[in-house]
This record gives structure tokens, sequence and C-alpha cells, in this order.
């Protein structure tokens, strides 16, 4: 079945301390890949996305995202994680219609 | 606020009642999105509007749910004969005009329907 996964559903980890946020999908052919967040009490916003080009992609607050096609993922990162990046992360796969992942929480202490 | 919003916020019924929600998406965005989000689950799509047209439905919408978007602006989405199962938070979410898979699609804060 075409699915979404994501491999941590919890990540603690101290001030800059790297993150590295696994996904992988089970999608053939082309496919649009998102990083959505959800920090505590706000809407779900997009950190980055990708759809075509250079496979190394940044998005807002010092996140990247690598797409390895081969490999079927699009995992998330962040040199140096911040108190305020606690949140809850989903990746989202978009053909005709989006397919999100069951999502991570980070916690970051401070 | 020019995001997208989404009435009520919070809704609490006795199983059997039915429900409507309400999504008003960001302005001149032509295409509408339902979800929903149960506790430790990212969002499940339900449906989508391109204007006025409904063009997708997941299987997830029973004969119990109902969407629509008459004008193409607001969209309303009603369940009928509510269930336990019904339980869980509705997101609204809105993408531009050009209505693609690339677009990204901008989130209300949802609503959270607790069905007794």
């Amino acid at each position: 079945a075409q699915s979404v996964s994501q491999h941590n559903h919890h990540v603690i980890l101290s001030e800059a301390a790297s993150l590295e946020l696994g996904c992988n999908y089970s999608y053939g052919g082309t496919v649009n890949l998102f990083w959505y967040v959800q920090y505590p009490g706000q809407h779900l916003q997009l950190l980055l996305k990708y759809f075509s080009g250079d496979p190394l992609v940044k998005g807002i607050k010092g996140f990247e995202a690598e797409f390895i096609k081969s490999k079927f993922s699009f995992n998330l990162r962040k040199p140096s994680v911040q108190w305020s990046d606690t949140a809850e992360y989903f990746c989202a796969v978009n053909r005709n219609d989006m397919r999100f992942g069951a999502g991570t929480r980070l916690t970051v202490k401070p | 606020d020019t995001g997208v919003s989404q009435d009520p916020r919070h809704k609490i019924t006795k199983r059997g009642q039915n429900v409507t929600f309400r999504c008003d998406p960001i302005s001149e965005h032509n295409r509408l999105y339902w979800y929903r989000q149960t506790l430790g689950q990212g969002p499940e799509f339900l449906t989508y509007f391109q204007n006025e047209a409904q063009l997708e439905k997941s299987r997830l919408l029973s004969d119990r749910f109902s969407a629509e978007r008459p004008k193409g602006s607001f969209s309303t989405l009603e369940i009928q004969r509510t269930e336990q199962g019904d339980s869980a938070m509705y997101l609204c979410a809105s993408s531009p005009v050009a209505g693609a898979s690339t677009d990204t699609q901008y989130f209300g804060p949802g609503t959270r329907l607790t069905v007794l």
C-alpha cells in the first residue's frame, strides 16, 4: 500500500544537538515532498518542499531536507536545534492528494 | 488575519446528532481540502474542491459525511448521525490558484470534535 513512514515517534534532544528526522515513502513515479511543522497551539505550517531540481532543499529556520530517489527518502535535518524547535514534524507526499506520515514529536531541552 | 479560518474551534456533541463545520479559505485560493487528524496520527485526506467542484473523496468519507463549497469560497463539512469514532480534529487547508500538486497547502486551526 502507498504510505509515508516516519521512523521516530518522539525525539528528545538537548539544545545545539544535530537533528535528523527520517521519512520514507512508498509511491512510485514523480512525487512532491513536503515537511510541515506544528508548534504547540499553532496551525500546521510549511517548513520546506521539494518537487524538482536540487535534491537538497533549504527551508525556514535553518532546516533542510535531502531527497534521495533511490532510497525513497526525504529526511529532515538541522545542524543545531534550539528550544523553540520543540514541535511536531510531519512529512507528506503529494500526488493527487496529500498523504502525511504519523509525525515525529521533537522535544528540545534547554 | 488573512489565513484559513475554521468555525467552531471546538464542538462537543452526543452520539447520533448532526454537526456542521465551516472553513473559510485564503481569499483567491481555488483549492480547498478537508482532513481528519486523530491523536498520534498525521492528517488524513478526506476530500478536496477546485472552486465549486468536489474532485476527489477518500474512502474515509462515509455516506454520513458530506462536504459542499457552493460558491467556490467557504466550505462546510457535515457529519450526520455522529459516532464516537468520529471524534477527531477536522482540518481545512487551501492552496493557490494554480492548484498544482506542488502547491503549498495552508492550514487552518482545525475544529476539534468530541462525540460523547
